[in-house]
């Protein structure tokens, strides 16, 4: 099956821990990207990635932190310095040059003890 | 500039009846305008999508109605079923090989029995 997959689905992190959400896909897609949703917002772009070893920051990556070295994953380490983590964090991807299509992983959500 | 506004926040619908979710932006570079399905716990899917090359997309029960000069576009939903229950978000996005969405807050749907 083709697809994006993400885990855990569900995500506990302590105070002062660092912790990373996983993003794979088997698309074969070359842009990959990371939102976040909040309850009764829309979806907020953290970072996006165009190609292996190289991705851009989005409207609120502070706190965060990603790395793009192999096409098909596109892992999310949300720091200690992210003071408020706790939402539901989708990963997607589309394919290049004007293939505007974003599909969307199911999502993990992430709690603070 | 960037910003999409949605609205309404929340909607209820009979079953039969049409639903209808609008869209404002203020970005004019903004070239792609999708919308997006989502159901609780899952990633979003996307419905339709429509360029402002034309004014209106219909696909089945969906319709968008697409308004240039007013910055605006809508979502349509004839013939309202309860298995249509969901979050709608619209997005707007514009240029480059990784192209970014913005999104709506989204509008949340629920269509009685």
């Amino acid at each position: 099956d083709g697809g994006i997959t993400q885990s855990p689905k569900y995500l506990f992190r302590k105070e002062g821990q660092n912790v990373t959400l996983s993003c794979e896909q088997n698309l074969n897609h070359d842009a990959m990207y990371w939102y976040r949703q909040d309850p009764g917002q829309g979806l907020r772009l953290i970072y996006y990635s165009q190609i292996v070893n190289d991705f851009q920051k989005g409207d609120i990556a502070e706190g965060y932190s990603v790395s793009r070295e192999k096409k098909e994953s596109f892992p999310l380490t949300v720091t200690s310095a992210q003071k408020n983590p706790t939402a539901f964090y989708l990963c997607a991807s589309s394919m290049d040059r004007g293939r505007e299509t974003q599909y969307f992983g199911p999502g993990t959500r992430l709690l603070v003890l | 500039q960037q910003q999409v506004k949605q609205s309404p926040q929340s909607l209820i619908v009979q079953k039969g009846g049409i639903s209808i979710i609008n869209c404002a932006y203020e970005n004019t570079a903004f070239d792609y305008f999708p919308w997006y399905q989502q159901f609780p716990g899952k990633g979003p899917a996307l419905l339709i999508a429509i360029r402002p090359d034309v004014s209106e997309k219909k696909e089945g029960r969906f319709t968008i109605s697409f308004n240039k000069s007013a910055k605006q576009f809508s979502l349509h939903i004839m013939d309202s079923q309860p298995g249509d229950s969901a979050t709608y978000f619209c997005a707007a996005g514009s240029g480059g090989s990784a192209r970014q969405l913005t999104f709506g807050s989204g509008t949340q749907l629920t269509v009685l029995p």
